[in-house]
């Protein structure tokens, strides 16, 4: 089936520091890439769509400035937590999706954010 | 304005019996229900999907229910099994234009099931 990779799946850094957080679709080109954010014992948010070589769709009240979207190719999509605060500490996940399909979208196994 | 709803944060069924899992929404133009298990620090695996074209759908353990006219879907898995303990979400899309593929999912807060051996 398909596989979704997402690396790091754990970070602690300092407030300020930015943090990249890889997605990669393993055995299938993810034409559409997307991004969530868990907070502890409620739903995953979603953040924005990423499609490969244009600019990310962003869901309200998501600052594009903070968290940057990059999806260079058909198998890798990038977010970046700039400047991050303990504020951004949560747990995000992305999951891919092929251009056309019936498939639902697989999921990664997220990335636990703790910023100090 | 939570568009999908699962208003049983928890839920404790006996080894061998059924659970059945609840969901809501209030969006009429969602027409793609989707559930997913979901284990601590994991990402949500893909369990069962229906279209809502569908009123039932089945694959081995589990049979999803959809009710348009209710705007109701629930998850039944039956025999439950220890290892089905876990968060189970709900998830409701459109389709995009010319329903070819599905965008984004909108998701329900979770139920925690826990299966007692």
């Amino acid at each position: 089936g398909a596989v979704v990779s997402q690396h790091p799946s754990r970070v602690i850094c300092k407030s300020g520091t930015s943090v990249k957080i890889e997605c990669r679709s393993l055995d299938f080109q993810a034409t559409t890439m997307f991004w969530y954010r868990q907070f502890p014992k409620q739903s995953l948010m979603l953040m924005a769509t990423s499609n490969e070589g244009s600019k990310a769709t962003y869901e309200q009240g998501v600052e594009k400035d903070k968290f940057l979207i990059n999806h260079a190719s058909l198998t890798l999509s990038t977010l970046t937590v700039t400047s991050a605060h303990p504020e951004d500490s949560s747990f995000y996940i992305c999951s891919a999706t092929r251009r056309v399909s019936n498939q639902p979208q697989h999921f990664g196994d997220g990335t636990r954010l703790s910023i100090l | 304005d939570q568009q999908v709803k699962q208003n049983s944060p928890s839920l404790s069924v006996q080894e061998g019996r059924i659970s059945i899992l609840n969901c809501d929404y209030t969006n009429s133009m969602f027409d793609y229900f989707l559930w997913y298990k979901k284990y601590p620090a994991e990402g949500p695996t893909f369990l069962i999907s229906i279209s809502s074209i569908k009123d039932k759908n089945e694959d081995g353990r589990f049979t999803v229910f959809l009710n348009k006219s209710a705007k109701h879907l629930s998850l039944h898995i039956v025999p439950s099994q220890p290892g089905d303990s876990a968060v189970y979400f709900c998830a409701a899309s459109r389709r995009n234009a010319g329903g070819t593929s599905y965008g984004k999912l909108t998701f329900g807060q979770g139920t925690i099931l826990t299966v007692h051996p």
